[in-house]
């Protein structure tokens, strides 16, 4: 069965912290992989990953893909509370429609 | 543009009651998806539609119907609530398949409860 796990399930850490989120997956006919930053409503995107190795940046989080070893870490550094949110990875399947299999996310709780 | 949007908010049904979730998008966009999310959960898909008169199950469509008559309209329909189906609903949209480079865009949600 095509999973997407994501640990730690849930963090707390203080402003100024370096955290990084872990995801690994199994899922057949992988086509990317993506993260999303999720607070009070929707999901919103934040990276794809296609090919392992490449470092994605966007101020200061950070996220790279490793297809060999099926895993994804989405790094975030100087951890702000507005960094506090749900982080979700997904993983994009080559399938007839545009599937994509969500993990469960992690909670990150930032405090100052 | 106003990206995709969701109407209700909220909602609370008692069992039985039947409503419709409406989502729309401006973005001209192929596909469109529902999605549930339960607390701790990740997201599971419901139905998905890849164009106008063309929707398809996904992996939790039981007690639920789709129609899709527009490329920007893909409403959800629960026939007879159930207090499994509380959870928060949100609508997807992306432009198209196999680029690799496209993503799925989310609506704010609507958060039902049946009682």
């Amino acid at each position: 069965e095509d999973k997407v796990v994501q640990s730690p399930l849930s963090l707390v850490v203080h402003e100024g912290d370096t955290v990084t989120l872990n995801c690994s997956y199994e899922v057949t006919n992988f086509r990317s992989l993506l993260w999303y930053k999720q607070e009070k409503k929707a999901p919103t995107f934040l990276f794809m990953l296609t090919s392992s190795g490449i470092e994605k940046k966007s101020g200061r989080l950070s996220s790279i893909l490793d297809k060999k070893e099926l895993f994804s870490i989405l790094n975030i550094t100087a951890t702000q509370t507005g960094d506090s949110a749900v982080y979700l990875c997904a993983v994009n399947q080559k399938t007839s429609y545009d599937k994509v299999i969500f993990g469960p996310g992690t909670s990150l709780s930032v405090i100052p | 543009n106003a990206g995709v949007t969701q109407t209700p908010k909220f909602r609370i049904l008692k069992i039985g009651q039947s409503m419709t979730l409406q989502c729309a998008q401006d973005m001209n966009h192929n596909y469109m998806y529902w999605y549930r999310q339960d607390p701790g959960m990740g997201l599971k898909l419901i139905y998905y539609s890849v164009g106008a008169g063309i929707t398809d199950k996904g992996e939790v469509p039981n007690g639920y119907n789709v129609s899709r008559s527009t490329t920007e309209d893909f409403p959800l329909r629960l026939e007879l609530a159930a207090p499994s189906q509380t959870s928060v609903y949100f609508c997807a949209s992306s432009y198209s398949l196999g680029l690799g480079t496209d993503t799925q865009y989310f609506g704010p949600g609507t958060r039902l409860t049946v009682l």
